[in-house]
């Protein structure tokens, strides 16, 4: 089973849409979680970061928690042109800090 | 605040070939991570430092691949003798705590 899951894309969203990405992790001790946006050939860039249970919103982004299921979501509302990039989750344990990445969702909105 | 620096940014080679990476992370960043990022696939940890010192590295093939930080501030990676399936982005990462930060990486193609 692999450490850190995430829904298979490509997803593809109108302009204006809620783009829901999904991220499951296999490890209970998992402490931290980020969400890292890759654009083409570029590097992998922090957009969020979550580290409780529930839901942290940062403008158009909303990353949400849930231990118990362990699952980890991004929501990007009113998606534009500009957001279409690979998204990536990455998670590590307490105590180490060092990052497991899935493998990746790519997102293309288009106008 | 200045970025991760990595240098070269592209290289070509051919199989049996050395190859060296070099990183300059972002100042006063304790830990150093090296990743590898094949195409359609998340970034792979092969080795994380504290300081000048091995952290992990068990993901890092031993026999081809070897990574050392002197003085705790730059580092190397290094490969010898390339292979096929070592064509891939090669980034590195720094971080104080959480979370890291990459740079802009370096495309290997082995040929």
């Amino acid at each position: 089973q692999k450490e850190v899951e995430q829904n298979s894309g490509p997803l593809s969203v109108p302009e204006g849409a809620i783009a829901s990405l999904n991220c499951t992790y296999s490890d209970r001790g998992s402490q931290s979680f980020f969400w890292y946006r890759q654009y083409s050939g570029k590097s992998p860039e922090l957009i969020m970061s979550i580290y409780s249970n529930g839901d942290k919103e940062d403008g158009r982004f909303t990353a949400q928690l849930n231990k118990a299921s362990q699952y980890v979501s991004l929501l990007i509302r009113d998606s534009q042109p500009s957001d279409s990039a690979t998204y990536l989750c990455a998670v590590n344990q307490i105590n180490d800090y060092k990052l497991s990445f899935g493998a990746g969702t790519t997102v293309t909105v288009r106008a | 605040e200045a970025g991760v620096a990595q240098s070269p940014r592209y290289k070509i080679i051919e199989k049996r070939q050395s190859v060296a990476f070099w990183c300059n992370p972002i100042s006063g960043h304790a830990t150093l991570y090296w990743y590898q990022q094949i195409l359609g696939q998340g970034p792979k940890l092969l080795i994380q430092f504290q300081n000048n010192g091995v952290v992990d590295d068990s993901q890092l093939p031993k026999d081809r691949f070897s990574a050392e930080r002197l003085k705790g501030v730059d580092s190397t990676l290094k490969i010898q003798p390339a292979k096929l399936e070592d064509s891939a982005v090669y980034l590195c990462a720094s971080s104080l705590g959480y979370p890291a930060f990459f740079g802009q990486g370096t495309r290997l193609t082995v040929v």
